[in-house]
Protein backbone atom coordinates (compact mmCIF):
# COMPACT_ATOMS: atom_id res chain seq x y z
CA UNK A 1 0.00 0.00 0.00
CA UNK A 2 1.58 3.80 -0.82
CA UNK A 3 2.22 5.44 2.33
CA UNK A 4 1.23 8.89 0.55
CA UNK A 5 -0.91 8.79 -2.29
CA UNK A 6 -1.72 12.17 -4.41
CA UNK A 7 -4.54 12.64 -7.18
CA UNK A 8 -4.02 13.36 -10.06
CA UNK A 9 -0.10 12.60 -11.10
CA UNK A 10 -0.86 15.11 -13.94
CA UNK A 11 -2.87 17.81 -14.33
CA UNK A 12 -3.04 20.27 -17.20
CA UNK A 13 -5.40 23.11 -17.35
CA UNK A 14 -6.47 26.29 -18.90
CA UNK A 15 -5.57 29.64 -17.46
CA UNK A 16 -8.55 31.19 -15.30
CA UNK A 17 -10.00 27.84 -14.28
CA UNK A 18 -10.20 25.94 -10.83
CA UNK A 19 -8.56 22.65 -9.52
CA UNK A 20 -8.08 20.84 -7.00
CA UNK A 21 -5.20 18.37 -6.11
CA UNK A 22 -5.92 15.17 -3.49
CA UNK A 23 -3.94 13.64 -0.94
CA UNK A 24 -4.10 10.55 1.28
CA UNK A 25 -2.30 9.59 4.24
CA UNK A 26 -2.55 5.64 5.72
CA UNK A 27 0.50 6.22 8.06
CA UNK A 28 -1.76 7.59 10.95
CA UNK A 29 0.05 10.45 11.27
CA UNK A 30 -0.95 13.61 13.00
CA UNK A 31 0.56 16.31 10.55
CA UNK A 32 0.42 16.78 6.71
CA UNK A 33 2.11 19.09 4.34
CA UNK A 34 1.96 20.87 1.16
CA UNK A 35 5.09 22.01 -0.74
CA UNK A 36 5.99 23.39 -4.15
CA UNK A 37 8.74 22.53 -6.85
CA UNK A 38 8.96 25.46 -9.10
CA UNK A 39 10.57 25.18 -12.32
CA UNK A 40 13.95 25.50 -11.27
CA UNK A 41 13.48 22.53 -8.95
CA UNK A 42 13.49 24.81 -5.86
CA UNK A 43 11.39 23.66 -2.98
CA UNK A 44 9.17 25.65 -0.40
CA UNK A 45 6.61 24.55 1.81
CA UNK A 46 3.02 26.01 1.40
CA UNK A 47 1.02 24.63 4.39
CA UNK A 48 0.90 22.77 7.44
CA UNK A 49 -1.60 20.91 9.29
CA UNK A 50 -2.18 19.02 12.19
CA UNK A 51 -5.21 17.07 13.65
CA UNK A 52 -6.71 18.91 11.02
CA UNK A 53 -6.01 22.86 12.11
CA UNK A 54 -3.88 24.46 9.68
CA UNK A 55 -0.67 25.31 11.43
CA UNK A 56 1.26 26.78 8.41
CA UNK A 57 0.29 29.12 5.54
CA UNK A 58 3.87 30.82 4.16
CA UNK A 59 2.56 33.62 2.53
CA UNK A 60 0.68 31.75 0.12
CA UNK A 61 -1.94 33.45 -2.07
CA UNK A 62 -5.18 33.16 -1.58
CA UNK A 63 -6.50 31.72 -4.32
CA UNK A 64 -5.07 28.18 -2.83
CA UNK A 65 -7.23 27.25 0.13
CA UNK A 66 -5.99 23.49 1.66
CA UNK A 67 -9.19 21.21 3.29
CA UNK A 68 -8.47 19.11 5.98
CA UNK A 69 -11.75 16.54 6.22
CA UNK A 70 -9.73 14.56 8.41
CA UNK A 71 -6.20 13.76 9.90
CA UNK A 72 -5.62 11.39 7.05
CA UNK A 73 -6.35 13.57 3.96
CA UNK A 74 -5.32 17.15 3.09
CA UNK A 75 -6.52 18.89 -0.38
CA UNK A 76 -5.29 21.72 -2.49
CA UNK A 77 -7.99 23.44 -4.46
CA UNK A 78 -6.73 26.10 -6.78
CA UNK A 79 -8.93 29.37 -7.70
CA UNK A 80 -8.26 30.89 -10.81
CA UNK A 81 -4.90 29.64 -11.62
CA UNK A 82 -2.21 31.63 -12.90
CA UNK A 83 0.44 30.82 -15.32
CA UNK A 84 2.74 30.62 -12.57
CA UNK A 85 1.23 28.16 -10.88
CA UNK A 86 2.50 25.45 -12.81
CA UNK A 87 4.81 23.54 -10.92
CA UNK A 88 5.21 20.02 -9.14
CA UNK A 89 3.49 20.24 -6.12
CA UNK A 90 4.06 17.53 -3.29
CA UNK A 91 1.87 16.52 -0.40
CA UNK A 92 3.82 15.02 2.47
CA UNK A 93 3.23 13.68 6.12
CA UNK A 94 4.80 13.09 9.41
CA UNK A 95 4.20 12.10 12.66
CA UNK A 96 5.59 15.20 14.89
CA UNK A 97 7.94 14.31 17.74
CA UNK A 98 7.80 10.14 16.21
CA UNK A 99 9.58 8.46 13.67
CA UNK A 100 12.61 10.62 14.25
CA UNK A 101 10.54 13.18 12.35
CA UNK A 102 10.82 12.10 9.17
CA UNK A 103 8.39 13.30 6.64
CA UNK A 104 6.70 11.01 4.02
CA UNK A 105 6.53 12.44 0.62
CA UNK A 106 3.82 11.73 -2.09
CA UNK A 107 4.09 11.14 -5.45
CA UNK A 108 3.59 14.66 -6.68
CA UNK A 109 1.51 16.06 -9.00
CA UNK A 110 2.60 18.05 -11.94
CA UNK A 111 0.46 20.76 -12.55
CA UNK A 112 0.92 22.78 -15.86
CA UNK A 113 -1.28 25.53 -16.74
CA UNK A 114 -1.52 27.05 -20.33
CA UNK B 1 14.64 32.97 9.58
CA UNK B 2 16.79 29.72 8.36
CA UNK B 3 18.52 29.33 5.26
CA UNK B 4 20.01 26.22 3.66
CA UNK B 5 22.76 26.53 0.30
CA UNK B 6 24.02 24.21 -1.26
CA UNK B 7 26.68 25.95 -2.99
CA UNK B 8 27.18 23.10 -5.60
CA UNK B 9 24.39 23.45 -8.83
CA UNK B 10 26.15 19.79 -10.32
CA UNK B 11 28.33 17.44 -9.82
CA UNK B 12 29.72 14.52 -11.61
CA UNK B 13 31.03 11.27 -10.25
CA UNK B 14 32.86 7.94 -11.99
CA UNK B 15 31.31 4.92 -10.77
CA UNK B 16 32.22 3.32 -8.14
CA UNK B 17 33.97 6.69 -7.08
CA UNK B 18 33.30 8.55 -3.89
CA UNK B 19 31.40 12.18 -3.94
CA UNK B 20 30.97 15.09 -2.13
CA UNK B 21 27.64 17.63 -1.64
CA UNK B 22 28.33 20.29 0.23
CA UNK B 23 25.25 21.90 2.43
CA UNK B 24 25.33 24.89 4.63
CA UNK B 25 23.04 26.04 6.79
CA UNK B 26 22.34 29.57 8.69
CA UNK B 27 20.26 29.18 12.45
CA UNK B 28 20.01 30.61 15.80
CA UNK B 29 18.71 27.52 17.39
CA UNK B 30 20.43 24.86 19.32
CA UNK B 31 18.29 21.93 18.90
CA UNK B 32 17.38 21.10 15.01
CA UNK B 33 17.39 18.15 12.70
CA UNK B 34 18.91 18.04 9.46
CA UNK B 35 18.50 15.65 6.13
CA UNK B 36 19.59 14.59 2.76
CA UNK B 37 16.70 13.64 0.15
CA UNK B 38 17.25 12.19 -3.21
CA UNK B 39 15.24 12.80 -6.07
CA UNK B 40 15.60 10.74 -9.00
CA UNK B 41 13.93 11.44 -12.81
CA UNK B 42 11.23 9.67 -11.06
CA UNK B 43 10.28 13.25 -8.68
CA UNK B 44 9.79 10.94 -5.97
CA UNK B 45 11.70 12.18 -2.64
CA UNK B 46 13.89 9.68 -0.79
CA UNK B 47 14.96 10.04 2.51
CA UNK B 48 18.91 9.28 2.02
CA UNK B 49 19.89 10.26 5.61
CA UNK B 50 19.29 12.47 8.81
CA UNK B 51 21.12 13.96 11.42
CA UNK B 52 20.04 15.32 15.30
CA UNK B 53 21.94 18.21 16.17
CA UNK B 54 22.58 17.24 19.56
CA UNK B 55 24.35 14.25 18.28
CA UNK B 56 27.84 14.54 17.74
CA UNK B 57 28.54 11.46 16.13
CA UNK B 58 27.86 11.31 12.36
CA UNK B 59 25.00 9.56 11.00
CA UNK B 60 25.69 6.66 8.17
CA UNK B 61 23.73 4.76 6.02
CA UNK B 62 25.53 1.98 4.26
CA UNK B 63 27.52 3.53 1.38
CA UNK B 64 26.11 7.53 2.67
CA UNK B 65 27.77 9.26 5.24
CA UNK B 66 27.39 12.68 6.44
CA UNK B 67 30.18 15.42 7.99
CA UNK B 68 28.19 17.30 10.51
CA UNK B 69 30.13 20.48 11.63
CA UNK B 70 27.83 21.93 13.72
CA UNK B 71 29.79 24.91 14.36
CA UNK B 72 30.31 25.56 11.20
CA UNK B 73 26.80 24.84 10.39
CA UNK B 74 28.13 22.31 7.34
CA UNK B 75 26.47 18.94 7.04
CA UNK B 76 27.91 17.60 3.42
CA UNK B 77 27.01 13.94 2.49
CA UNK B 78 29.54 11.70 1.09
CA UNK B 79 28.40 8.75 -1.21
CA UNK B 80 31.34 6.15 -1.74
CA UNK B 81 31.07 3.08 -4.23
CA UNK B 82 28.84 5.50 -6.50
CA UNK B 83 26.38 3.57 -8.47
CA UNK B 84 24.37 4.38 -11.64
CA UNK B 85 21.21 4.39 -9.55
CA UNK B 86 22.54 7.45 -7.40
CA UNK B 87 22.22 9.58 -10.46
CA UNK B 88 19.51 12.50 -9.01
CA UNK B 89 18.48 15.62 -8.05
CA UNK B 90 20.19 16.00 -3.73
CA UNK B 91 18.84 18.01 -1.47
CA UNK B 92 19.67 19.08 1.79
CA UNK B 93 16.66 20.14 4.37
CA UNK B 94 16.68 21.72 7.97
CA UNK B 95 13.76 21.17 10.38
CA UNK B 96 13.53 22.82 13.65
CA UNK B 97 13.00 21.16 16.63
CA UNK B 98 11.15 23.98 18.17
CA UNK B 99 7.39 24.20 17.22
CA UNK B 100 7.55 25.65 13.52
CA UNK B 101 5.05 23.39 12.38
CA UNK B 102 7.50 20.51 11.47
CA UNK B 103 8.21 22.18 8.00
CA UNK B 104 11.17 21.59 5.61
CA UNK B 105 13.19 24.25 5.00
CA UNK B 106 15.74 22.92 1.71
CA UNK B 107 18.70 23.91 -0.26
CA UNK B 108 18.49 24.61 -4.12
CA UNK B 109 19.68 21.21 -4.46
CA UNK B 110 22.70 19.34 -6.43
CA UNK B 111 22.09 17.72 -9.70
CA UNK B 112 24.45 14.76 -9.45
CA UNK B 113 25.42 12.63 -12.66
CA UNK B 114 27.12 9.22 -12.08
CA UNK B 115 29.54 8.20 -15.56
CA UNK B 116 30.22 4.68 -16.14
Amino acid sequence: DTAVSQTPKYLVTQMGNDKSIKCEQNLGHDTMYWYKQDSKKFLKIMFSYNNKELIINETVPNRFSPKSPDKAHLNLHINSLELGDSAVYFCASSQVGGSRNRQFFGPGTRLTVL
Amino acid sequence: AQTVTQSQPEMSVQEAETVTLSCTYDTSESDYYLFWYKQPPSRQMILVIRQEAYKQQNATENRFSVNFQKAAKSFSLKISDSQLGDAAMYFCAYRSANNQGGKLIFGQGTELSVKP
